[in-house]
């Protein structure tokens, strides 16, 4: 067990709609990151946080969006779901802005 | 951007030696890392390893790391069936960077 939670475990919804997935970072870790994880693109990073702030974005689409909040959980959301929205959702999280990160166990989103 | 590239696949028998190699592209990398995904399951981090090191060693586990031909690897001593999971390779650069995760070699360890 990591420390890293996430919720909810499994996700199904339909084209169009909006999920909410959270995640809380382990005790005293500062860093929050989010993946997507697809059986065609592997795993890929999608945006930092550090103490509340935005800190890197890398490939996160127009219709994703993120934030943490002061007590530092934080928030994916993803709007105008399409199919291939589909994916394994993984938040990790780290003590600082560069240190070693930590996995959540994911979100499976099931798209219809 | 940085590439980080490891083969897809990797069969071995219990109790042999298993090797997962990595290579990357990124010559400020810093940290090194290793991850294990199960089945269903996060990413497991297993170990890692600075770029000013050769070697790492944790019971089983051991890791080289070749600076000058940007390549590291992960042996799996006396393999397990247990063993059995999704190995990632993964780096990060010097400075702020984020982290460049390979695509995963998937390990089957035949009984």
């Amino acid at each position: 067990d990591s420390g890293v939670t996430q919720t909810p475990k499994h996700l199904i919804t339909a084209t169009g709609q909006r999920v909410t997935l959270r995640c809380s970072p382990r005790s005293g870790d500062l860093s929050v990151y989010w993946y997507q994880q697809s059986l065609d693109q592997g795993l890929q990073f999608l945006i930092q946080y550090y103490n509340g702030e935005e800190r890197a974005k890398g490939n996160i689409l127009e219709r994703f969006s993120a934030q943490q909040f002061p007590d530092l959980h934080s928030e994916l959301n993803l709007s105008s779901l399409e199919l291939g929205d589909s994916a394994l959702y993984f938040c990790a999280s780290s003590v600082g802005r560069e240190e070693t990160q930590y996995f959540g166990p994911g979100t499976r989103l099931l798209v219809l | 951007g940085e590439d980080v590239e490891q083969s897809l696949f990797l069969s071995v028998r219990e109790g042999d030696s298993s090797v997962i190699n990595c290579t990357y592209t990124d010559s400020s990398s810093t940290y090194l890392y290793w991850y294990k995904q199960e089945p269903g399951a996060g990413l497991q981090l297993l170990t890692y390893i600075f770029s000013n090191m050769d070697m790492k060693q944790d019971q089983r586990l051991t890791v080289l790391l070749n600076k000058k031909d940007k390549h590291l690897s992960l042996r799996i001593a006396d393999t397990q069936t247990g063993d059995s999971a999704i190995y990632f390779c993964a780096e990060k650069g010097g400075g702020y960077q984020k982290v460049t995760f390979g695509t995963g070699t998937k390990l089957q360890v035949i009984p």
